[in-house]
């Protein structure tokens, strides 16, 4: 069974910095891209960042580009996102998701997310 | 910026059936978009219900159909039951590796 945990979330000042991190188990880590998905209290889905499986393709939303990098380590089954510079508006439950191939990102299996607050 | 649009809301009977779009405000959306549909109750994670434009996820009932209609991608459910309530996202594939979400559809099953 996939599963994915995420980790690292909670209480962050404006311009300060969070590391969000994913525990995945019950498949192949190395083998999928691997994305983060934000979702803002009340507020509809908005993809963040995506990698492929050798890490080495990164992708990112403009909300976020130059201040969050995405990464992971396929020797211990991890996926991260380092946030940086953060605002109010990057208040959200963070999610992290597995894609559905090496290079394909889209979102497919979820974890239940990690809530990130931001206070303005 | 790429929109991808959704209907806010919308409403069916039990029994009924219902079809939801998702759009581009500028230009079509087509299967090289790779439309995706995603289904998510309240508190809970959201789950892959149509990928690719039609395929059902694993476990998905046979009653969720996902195609291109038009310019739009859509999802029909056919014999709508009470547990399909939910809000519902699409997300298109738009280039360089990037991903852009619809607003969601908040589905009413009454």
């Amino acid at each position: 069974e996939v599963q994915l945990l995420e980790s690292g979330g909670g209480l962050a000042q404006p311009g300060g910095s969070l590391r969000l991190s994913c525990a995945a188990s019950g498949f192949t880590f190395s083998k999928y891209g691997m994305s983060w998905v934000r979702q803002a209290p009340g507020k509809g889905l908005e993809w963040v960042s995506a990698l492929r499986s050798s890490g080495d393709d990164t992708f990112y939303a403009d909300s976020v580009k130059g201040r969050f990098t995405i990464s992971r380590d396929n020797s211990k089954d991890m996926l991260y996102l380092q946030m940086n510079s953060l605002r109010a508006d990057d208040t959200a439950v963070y999610y992290c998701a597995r894609g559905n191939t090496m290079a394909d990102t889209r979102p497919d299996c979820w974890g239940q997310g990690t809530l990130v607050t931001v206070p303005s | 910026q790429t929109v991808v649009t959704q209907e806010p809301s919308f409403s069916v009977s039990p029994g009924g059936t219902v079809t939801l779009t998702c759009g581009l405000t500028s230009g079509s959306v087509s299967t090289s978009h790779y439309p995706s549909w995603y289904q998510q109750t309240p508190g809970q994670a959201p789950r892959t219900v149509i990928y690719n434009t039609n395929t059902r996820s694993s476990g998905v009932p046979d009653r969720f159909f996902g195609f291109i209609l038009g310019n739009k991608a859509a999802l029909t459910i056919t014999g709508a039951q009470a547990e399909d309530e939910s809000d519902y996202y699409c997300i298109l594939f738009v280039g360089g590796g990037n991903w852009v979400f619809g607003g969601g559809t908040k589905l009413t099953v009454l």
